[in-house]
C-alpha cells in the first residue's frame, strides 16, 4: 500500500526566515512523482512543487525547494524568505507510475503560521 | 486560462434533501476527480473519470452518492438524500491524462453543510 506521512501537524516561523516541512512516503514502486500542495484559508489547492523519482536534481520553484532522498524515502519542503502569504496547509502526496492512471496520495498535512 | 471551475462554492441543506455539486475542469484536460475532505478522514479520492467515462468509483462512500460526466466540460456529483456526515469541502480537480506524471489542478472546493 501507498502512504504518505507528515510527521509535523503544525509549525511556526518568523517573516523572513527558513522553514522544513517533512514528509516521508512509502511505494514499492520506483516510478513516481511527489508533490507539495499548499492550501491557504481559502481553501484552494494550489500546487507548489514537483519532483520525479528519477531526477537526482532537487526541484526549486523561486523560495521552495525540496531535498529529495530516494534512498530514505524522504521529501522535504523548503521554503526560505518566508512570507505571510506562505501561512497554510500543506499536503505532500505523490502518484506511481506502472498502474493505469496517476491516484494522488496524500499525507495528513502540516499547518504552518508565519509570523510577522 | 480559467481554472477548474466550481459551483456553488457554499451549500446549506436540511437532511434529507438532493445536493448537486457542480465542476467545470480546466478546457483541454482529458481527467477528472472528484475528492472529499473532512477533518477526520483527510483527502479522500471518491471516483475520477477518463475522457468522460468513470474509470473508478471505488471511493464513492455509499449509493446516496453518484457522478456524472456528460461532456468534457462538465461534471456533476450528487448526494440524495443528504445527511450530516457529508458534511465536507468537495474538490473537483481536472489533468491532462491518467498518467502518474501529470499534475492535477484543483477548484476553489465546495463546503457543504448538511444541518
Amino acid at each position: 500500500a501507498q502512504t504518505v506521512t507528515q510527521s509535523q501537524p503544525e509549525m511556526s516561523v518568523q517573516e523572513a526566515e527558513t522553514v522544513t516541512l517533512s514528509c516521508t512516503y512509502d511505494t514499492s514502486e520506483n516510478n513516481y512523482y511527489l508533490f507539495w500542495y499548499k492550501q491557504p484559508p481559502s481553501r484552494q489547492m494550489i500546487l507548489v512543487i514537483r519532483q520525479e523519482a528519477y531526477k537526482q536534481q532537487n526541484a526549486t520553484e523561486n523560495r521552495f525547494s525540496v531535498n529529495f532522498q530516494k534512498a530514505a524515502k524522504s521529501f522535504s519542503l523548503k521554503i526560505s524568505d518566508s512570507q505571510l502569504g506562505d501561512t497554510a496547509m500543506y499536503f505532500c502526496a505523490f502518484t506511481i507510475g506502472g498502474t493505469s492512471y496517476g491516484k494522488l496520495t496524500f499525507g495528513q498535512g502540516t499547518i504552518l503560521t508565519v509570523h510577522p | 486560462d480559467a481554472g477548474v471551475i466550481q459551483s456553488p462554492r457554499h451549500e446549506v441543506t436540511e437532511m434529507g434533501q438532493e445536493v448537486t455539486l457542480r465542476c467545470k475542469p480546466i478546457s483541454g484536460h482529458n481527467s477528472l476527480f472528484w475528492y472529499r475532505q473532512t477533518m477526520m478522514r483527510g483527502l479522500e479520492l471518491l471516483i475520477y473519470f477518463n475522457n468522460n467515462v468513470p474509470i473508478d468509483d471505488s471511493g464513492m462512500p455509499e449509493d446516496r452518492f453518484s457522478a456524472k460526466m456528460p461532456n468534457a466540460s462538465f461534471s456533476t456529483l450528487k448526494i440524495q438524500p443528504s445527511e450530516p456526515r457529508d458534511s465536507a469541502v468537495y474538490f473537483c480537480a481536472s489533468s491532462q491524462g491518467l498518467a502518474f506524471q501529470e499534475t492535477q489542478y484543483f477548484g476553489p472546493g465546495t463546503r457543504l453543510l448538511v444541518l
